[in-house]
């Protein structure tokens, strides 16, 4: 049983063109991370939300963490082929995740020029 | 600093035999754990360590074994592969920083079990 469901799975997009990725669960989670993942490479931390309703921004992307902290999205603005990759969510429970996270199954999104 | 270490990059096991998947952090993490990826599976937790001597099971920990005598290392060990074991095995750590924990993770390691 996957706590954390991601859609879509797959997405592939023109240059130029926005996205969302949700990110839902039935749990509540303390904190929600998005990483990215490159093929061959292991996933890097993009952002950290804690706060029920956090926006956070960075450079194009958006994130965002649902005021009942059991969902989240990942909004990218005018997408270049450079954004391809995996993007994964992760959720932690507690104050301190002591590096327990619950992984959604990400979504492998490409952009073609 | 190297970050988190793994080795090898790539193994290939017969069913049954053995081995060790080595990971290493030069940042003195205090929170190490293991994943694996499975396509259309994300990431699962194999086993955890919160500190030296102390490690904790996770989702899927069946068939495999960690010890942590040291701050700086992690070993996974595989005791009797099996191809459902075929994945890639990634390590990861990170320190108390509460909510806004920080995990960095290893290049992996990808086995293959015949």
């Amino acid at each position: 049983t996957q706590l954390l469901e991601q859609s879509p799975q797959f997405l592939s997009i023109q240059e130029g063109e926005n996205l969302t990725v949700y990110c839902n669960s039935s749990s509540v989670f303390s904190s929600l991370q998005w990483y990215r993942q490159e093929p061959g490479e292991g996933p890097v931390l993009l952002v950290t939300v804690v706060t029920g309703g956090e926006v956070k921004k960075l450079k194009r992307l958006t994130f965002q963490f649902g005021d009942a902290r059991k969902d989240s999205s990942l909004h990218i603005t005018a997408a270049q082929p450079g954004d391809t990759g995996l993007y994964l969510c992760a959720g932690a429970k507690g104050g301190t995740s002591y590096g327990k996270l619950t992984f959604g199954q990400g979504t492998i999104l490409t952009v073609h020029p | 600093n190297a970050g988190v270490t793994q080795t090898p990059k790539f193994q290939v096991l017969k069913t049954g035999q053995s081995m060790t998947l080595q990971c290493a952090q030069d940042m003195n993490h205090e929170y190490m754990s293991w994943y694996r990826q499975d396509p259309g599976m994300g990431l699962r937790l194999i086993h955890y360590s919160v500190g030296a001597g102390i490690t904790d099971q996770g989702e899927v920990p069946n068939g495999y074994n960690v010890s942590r005598s040291t701050t700086e290392d992690f070993p996974l060990r595989l005791l009797s592969a099996a191809p459902s074991q075929t994945s890639v095995y990634f390590c990861a750590s990170s320190y108390s920083g509460g909510t806004r924990e920080t995990q960095y993770f290893g290049p992996g390691t990808r086995l293959l079990v015949l």
